[in-house]
């Protein structure tokens, strides 16, 4: 069974305080890790997907990296429009259940001015 | 191009009583996913649809159904709702099995 485990669960940052976000997965085979973004009362958006080991995708103040068994979202100098909740998912290589992405409990972001 | 619209926003429902939540996308996508989000435990798969007349279940499909006779639309039917059913539905898309989701942005749902 596909897993997937984000911490921290929370993470208060000051302003221009720099930090990262972990996903751990266990899959078997990983087809792709996609990261999305969460605002409060909406549905996730699309950050980055990666698909091998040592790839880094960036987008504005986001950084997102992968290995064999975990990856890292980076935010340099945050400011207080990246509070959000931070989702991690994976896709296993096998095709079933229509190739759906299993996803973890999510990291609150609260940056603060 | 409006993407994914999910009808309606907000609903409370009494216990035992039926709806159906709406999902409609105009990307063209063949694969639909119904999941629910509920605080500390994810999104979880309740089904999917790899195209228009195919559907199947996904992790906790009791007590849900769905339909999908054309590529657009893809509705979930509450049967007999239970106050386990209190929840956040997204209705998600994607245009391969190589691409991300695209969500709707969600019904909340209350049983009392």
């Amino acid at each position: 069974e596909d897993q997937v485990t984000q911490s921290p669960e929370a993470l208060r940052l000051q302003e221009g305080e720099s930090s990262s976000l972990n996903c751990s997965y266990t899959v078997s085979g990983l087809r792709g890790l996609f990261w999305y973004r969460q605002d409060p009362g909406k549905g996730p958006e699309f950050l980055f997907t990666l698909y091998s080991a040592g790839e880094e995708k960036e987008k504005e103040r986001l950084k997102a990296t992968l290995t064999k068994k975990e990856s890292f979202l980076h935010i340099t100098a945050p400011k207080p429009e990246d509070s959000a909740t931070y989702l991690c998912a994976v896709q296993a290589m096998e095709e079933t259940s229509g190739s759906r992405l299993t996803f973890g409990e999510g990291t609150q972001l609260t940056v603060n001015p | 191009n409006a993407g994914v619209t999910q009808t309606p926003k907000f609903r409370i429902l009494k216990i035992g009583q039926s709806m159906t939540l709406q999902c409609t996308q105009d990307m063209n996508h063949n694969y639909m996913y119904w999941y629910r989000q509920d605080p500390g435990m994810g999104l979880k798969l309740i089904y999917y649809s790899v195209g228009a007349g195919i559907t199947d279940k996904g992790e906790v499909p009791n007590g849900y159904n769905v339909s999908r006779s054309t590529t657009e639309d893809f509705p979930l039917r509450l049967e007999l709702a239970a106050p386990s059913q209190t929840s956040v539905y997204f209705c998600a898309s994607r245009r391969g099995t190589s691409y991300g989701y695209t969500f709707g942005s969600g019904t909340r749902l209350t049983v009392v």
